[in-house]
């Protein structure tokens, strides 16, 4: 493993079932970021966590859920997928919090809710 | 509410020199940033302003003003490899990272 890696890297998904993205790091940064990616937008900041044990909300935290139990693994889990859920999910990392850091980002999930 | 705003899509030509406009309103300053995507990839990072002036990296060099609240990013001696959207995102007063929707640039023959 050299940096990020997220899987699986593509997955089609019908509304109303769990799904979990998977995101691990192996660069022992303290910060770790969830991303949607969608059209015409921004990145969009699902949750966070500044370090192992704690996490945060971001800008659209809904219907997603996460966990930091150790410095490496960060997935994201949607517990009843919905279509608007339908994206490309980015795992990022930083060396510190703060968001004043160089982002290091995984390849990506494509998720399509049907 | 905070703002982020560049041109949704640019062409130049191989060769040539473009630059990439990011205005920005948001609540406190603390650094810009600017990212290089290409189509189906990840983000990778390219430049970090913190103070006014020119950094310059290689053919890329990107620009900010704090009390303009502007910043760009400029390409010299085109590579068609340079086609790419260029993501430009401001720190805000809460250290929370706030993303324009990215510049699509079109590099032609």
């Amino acid at each position: 493993i050299a940096g990020i890696t997220q899987a699986p890297t593509s997955q089609i998904l019908a509304a109303g079932r769990r799904m979990t993205l998977r995101c691990t790091q192996d660069m022992r940064h303290n910060a770790m970021y969830w991303y949607r990616q969608d059209l015409g937008l921004g990145l969009r900041l699902i949750h966070y966590s500044n370090t192992a044990g704690t996490t945060g909300k971001g800008e659209v935290p809904d219907g997603y859920s996460v966990s930091r139990a150790n410095t490496d693994d960060f997935p994201l889990t949607l517990a009843s997928a919905v279509p608007s859920q339908t994206s490309v999910y980015f795992c990022a990392s930083s060396r510190t919090s703060g968001s004043t850091g160089e982002l290091f980002f995984g390849e990506g999930s494509r998720l399509t809710v049907l | 509410g905070q703002n982020i705003d560049q041109p949704t899509e640019m062409t130049a030509t191989e060769g040539a020199i473009v630059q990439i406009n990011c205005t920005y309103q948001t609540s406190g300053f603390n650094g810009l940033f600017w990212y290089q995507q290409h189509a189906g990839e990840a983000p990778t990072f390219l430049s970090y302003n913190v103070l006014d002036g020119l950094e310059e990296k290689g053919r890329f060099s990107s620009f900010l003003s704090r009390s303009k609240g502007y910043s760009y990013l400029l390409l010299k001696e085109l590579q068609m490899k340079d086609s790419a959207s260029y993501l430009c995102a401001v720190t805000d007063s809460n250290y929370q990272l706030i993303w324009g929707a990215g510049t699509k640039l079109i590099i032609k023959p």
